[in-house]
């Protein structure tokens, strides 16, 4: 069965510039979550959706990140404009209501230079 | 506050050795508590959990014990191999909230 996929895996971008993050949760699944990673601050949950709809959001730093989840099977994180701060792993995890069990995609390693 | 403490931040740990990492927590309502290991460049995977109306679940070589009274709860790993390198989270929620509460996680090295 295909995971939580994530794309791209890599990003080297400018500061100042928009970079979107792409995520497919696994079918079935009806939460998804997007977390960010940094040695400093752990594991940050951004987001959740839950059956597409936004739970809540309290995690996501600043009015430049915005998250969407248009369908079932497709989620993006926008940040515009990025800053060198938000360089981190961010990842995609995605569960099903019944059962607590999170999957997490591989990730998206950002770098703003 | 709700918060989850882990320590050590780091470990290492000869080949066969017993590892523990240990977790406490605030909030009471906590009725779920599970265990991830992340390798290096891949997201978290779910490891084991327990929820508190069991003290112990064992899991091959890896075992949580949990403390309800203590507010406390740890992870062992049994005959530790080098491929349990790895770093490894503790999290925490209550009933159907979706949003679990993580520690900041331990690295874990086990020499051959």
């Amino acid at each position: 069965d295909a995971g939580v996929i994530q794309s791209p895996r890599h990003e080297v971008t400018e500061m100042g510039q928009e970079v979107t993050l792409r995520c497919k949760p696994i079918s079935g699944h009806n939460s998804l979550f997007w977390y960010r990673q940094t040695m400093m601050r752990g594991l940050e949950l951004l987001i959740y959706f839950n059956n597409n709809v936004p739970i809540d959001d309290s995690g996501m730093p600043e009015d430049r990140f915005s998250a969407k989840m248009p369908n079932a099977s497709f989620s993006t994180l926008k940040i515009q404009p990025s800053e060198p701060r938000d360089s981190a792993v961010y990842f995609c995890a995605s569960s099903r209501d019944i059962g607590n069990t999170i999957y997490f995609g591989e990730g998206s390693w950002l770098t703003v230079v | 506050q709700q918060q989850v403490k882990q320590s050590p931040q780091s470990l290492i740990v000869q080949k066969g050795g017993i590892s523990i990492i240990n977790c406490a927590y605030e909030n009471t309502a906590f009725d779920y508590f599970p265990w991830y290991q992340q390798f290096p460049g891949k997201g978290p995977a779910l490891l084991i959990a327990i929820r508190p109306d069991v003290s112990e679940k064992k899991e091959g070589r890896f075992t949580i014990s949990f403390n309800k009274s203590a507010k406390q709860f740890s992870l062992h790993i049994m005959d530790s191999q080098p491929g349990d390198s790895a770093t490894y989270f503790c999290a925490a929620n209550a009933g159907n909230n979706r949003k679990l509460i993580w520690g900041l996680g331990t690295s874990l090295a086990v020499n051959p």
